[in-house]
């Protein structure tokens, strides 16, 4: 088993509809969770950041975290054309830099938005 | 800042060749990371610097891979002898000594063994 399972999509939706993107893992240890946006034929790049359980809201992304189930959502509000791409999560069990925060990614879920 | 340079952008090569990969870090970031994507297995983690110091090499699939980092500023990636099923775009990331904080990719050698 993997330690950080992610559905690969592809997911397509129309503009303007809700996307839902989750994430589960196994290791209990992890408190430090991300999700980063790749575009094709690009690396990824850092989308938001949240720490042990919990919401948080940027914009029209916001990140929930439910560490008793081992789940982590990103939800993508009034989604644009724009938010085509790979989305992945990442998690560590460290929160700070260095190279104590080694990151596992998830496989990524592609995501197109038609407008 | 130019944020983290590699290249090539894209090598072909034949199998048996060597290939070395190269990463610039952004100044100032003192972790460096080596991942490897493919469809099938998404990023990989190869390997990772710390101050330059090889932390963890775990990721590194065989003996052919190896990897250094000199100085602060570089890094190589280096498969001798390539086979076709290295094929993947491996990135480079880099990570500031204090956070919080995520990586900082760069754009990716897109690498072709045939």
């Amino acid at each position: 088993q993997k330690e950080v399972e992610q559905d690969p999509g592809p997911l397509s939706v129309p503009e303007g509809a809700i996307v839902s993107l989750n994430c589960t893992y196994s290791n209990s240890a992890f408190q430090y969770f991300m999700w980063y946006r790749q575009y094709s034929r690009k690396g990824p790049e850092l989308l938001m950041y949240t720490y042990s359980s919990g919401n948080k809201e940027d914009g029209r992304f916001t990140a929930q975290v439910d560490k008793s189930s081992k789940y982590i959502s990103l939800f993508i509000r009034d989604s644009q054309p724009s938010d085509s791409a790979t989305y992945l999560c990442a998690m560590s069990e460290t929160f700070y830099g260095g190279a104590t925060n080694k990151l596992i990614f998830g496989t990524g879920t592609l995501l197109a938005v038609q407008p | 800042d130019a944020g983290v340079i590699q290249s090539p952008r894209h090598e072909v090569t034949e199998m048996g060749q060597e290939v070395t990969l190269r990463c610039k870090p952004i100044s100032g970031h003192n972790s460096l990371f080596w991942y490897r994507q493919t469809m099938m297995r998404g990023l990989e983690l190869l390997i990772y610097f710390n101050n330059n110091v090889p932390i963890d090499d775990s990721g590194m699939p065989e003996d052919r891979f190896s990897a250094k980092m000199p100085n602060a500023s570089f890094s190589t990636l280096k498969i001798q002898p390539s086979e076709p099923r290295d094929s993947a775009v491996y990135f480079c990331a880099t990570n500031p000594p204090t956070g919080p904080s995520g990586y900082t990719f760069g754009s990716g050698t897109r690498l072709t063994v045939v």
